[in-house]
């Protein structure tokens, strides 16, 4: 069956710092990968998405590039916020529908000032 | 911008009590979900709606019905609460079923059963 590993958290960084969180998946096929973030108290947003191989998802300074040959999808930005610090999920779709979306455990990300 | 709006934001239940989680989406989106959100487990599917007049099993069912009462709204029921079914759920709707179209999620209800 499909799967999403993430690293495990929490992630703890100064503000201004880069981040990275590691995301790898198994899947059949060719499936969208997504990073979703959940602040404090709310539910999740979608962040950022890549459909296909090589594709860069990109938001609010996150970046994440979908590389088959790795089978990874890790999240990164250059410089955290304090505004940041939330949870991360990463997630893949394989078969092209939403009711097949597969999450991954989700990386606690603190950022201090 | 309400979004989708679920109701109660807490409820705690003694186990064997009923109760139903409330969803409305003002969207339009004919696709709805529930899920569930347990420490260390991520997010796991309990039942989805694709359209007004359908609902399915996600990959964890057992314990809840679900009902599509109408496009906007979509509810989750426990007809005999267990201490297992504690947990945060969460309500998400989307503009159709297609990979396409991104979820959004309401805030959530934190339920806790003793």
């Amino acid at each position: 069956g499909n799967s999403v590993t993430q690293m495990e958290g929490p992630v703890t960084l100064s503000e201004e710092a880069f981040l990275t969180i590691n995301c790898t998946y198994t899947a059949t096929g060719y499936p969208s990968l997504f990073w979703y973030v959940q602040y404090p108290g709310e539910g999740l947003q979608l962040l950022l998405k890549a459909t296909k191989a090589d594709d860069k998802g990109s938001n609010k300074g996150f970046e994440a590039t979908y590389r088959k040959e790795t089978t990874s999808f890790h999240l990164e930005k250059g410089s955290v916020q304090v505004s940041d610090s939330a949870v991360y999920f990463c997630a893949l779709i394989s078969g092209g529908s939403n009711y097949k979306l597969t999450f991954g455990k989700g990386t606690l990300l603190t950022v201090n000032p | 911008n309400a979004g989708v709006t679920q109701t109660p934001k807490f409820q705690v239940l003694k186990t064997g009590q009923s109760m139903t989680l409330q969803c409305a989406q003002d969207m339009n989106h004919n696709s709805m979900y529930w899920y569930r959100q347990d420490p260390g487990m991520g997010l796991r599917l309990i039942y989805y709606s694709a359209s007004e007049g359908t609902t399915d099993k996600g990959e964890v069912p057992n314990g809840y019905n679900v009902s599509r009462l109408n496009k906007r709204e979509f509810s989750l029921r426990l007809e005999s609460a267990a201490p297992s079914q504690t947990s945060v759920y969460f309500c998400a709707s989307s503009e159709s079923s297609g990979d396409k179209t991104p979820l959004h999620f309401g805030n959530g209800t934190r339920l806790t059963v003793t």
